[in-house]
């Protein structure tokens, strides 16, 4: 039972163009979204996060909307650049007594120069 | 850099072993978080330590088991080895439990390969 998705595996993009992101959640319970950015043999980067109370949420070239009523978030990067390509996971955090981030299986993105 | 610390690297071992990963935590978080990454899969949740007490579980095997010492540090114990336990394991830490805006920063990783 996914309760976090990331329906695409990948996404090629632009330099200098947006880069969406799309994620979907099935859990009511979930209170706290972030994203985070993986480089091969890393460990996750946090870049940022958005609480349930709140539609968007912005930093720098990086903003994340969600959609409470439709149980979806994104992450716009703008402009995007080479270095941006990585893999991309989007996470929730319940609000029961288990504050354990779930994980979505990540995408893809490769910003073409 | 996030500050957590995770040691070692990399890991070879045979079935049927018993190895220990090691996590240090950013200066200040309370929270030790384990999770286990393997081929084709995202993050999944093992376990969550706060402040030296178990706090959370996740789906984590009876043959594994966890702990955090008064120094905050974190041992996650993997026995009986098997070659599906092969896989990158992260050690993540906050400064709280987890409610409100508590983000997890996530280490380097381990790499364990069971042969």
């Amino acid at each position: 039972d996914q309760q976090v998705k990331q329906n695409s595996p990948s996404l090629s993009v632009q330099e200098g163009r947006i880069s969406i992101l799309n994620c979907d959640y099935t859990n009511s319970m979930f209170d706290y979204f972030l994203w985070y950015k993986k480089y091969p043999a890393e460990g996750p980067t946090f870049l940022i996060s958005i609480s349930s109370i709140k539609d968007k949420n912005e930093d720098g070239r990086f903003t994340v909307f969600l959609n409470k009523s439709a149980k979806h978030l994104s992450l716009h990067i703008v402009p995007s650049q080479p270095g941006d390509s990585a893999v991309y996971f989007c996470a929730a955090r319940s609000s029961g007594s288990a504050r354990q981030l779930t994980f979505g299986s990540g995408t893809q993105l490769t910003v073409l120069p | 850099d996030s500050g957590v610390t995770q040691t070692p690297k990399h890991l070879i071992t045979a079935t049927g072993q018993r190895v220990t990963l090691r996590c240090s935590p950013r200066s200040g978080d309370l929270s030790v978080y384990w999770y286990q990454q393997s081929l084709d899969q995202g993050l999944q949740f093992l376990i969550q330590y706060y402040n030296g007490e178990e706090r959370a579980k996740g789906n984590i095997l009876e043959r594994f088991s966890a702990q955090q010492f008064p120094d905050l540090h974190s041992e996650l114990n993997l026995s009986s080895l098997e070659l599906g336990d092969s896989a990158l394991y992260f050690c993540a830490s906050s400064v709280r439990w987890g409610q409100g805006a508590d983000t997890q920063y996530f280490g380097p990783g381990t790499r364990l390969t069971v042969l």
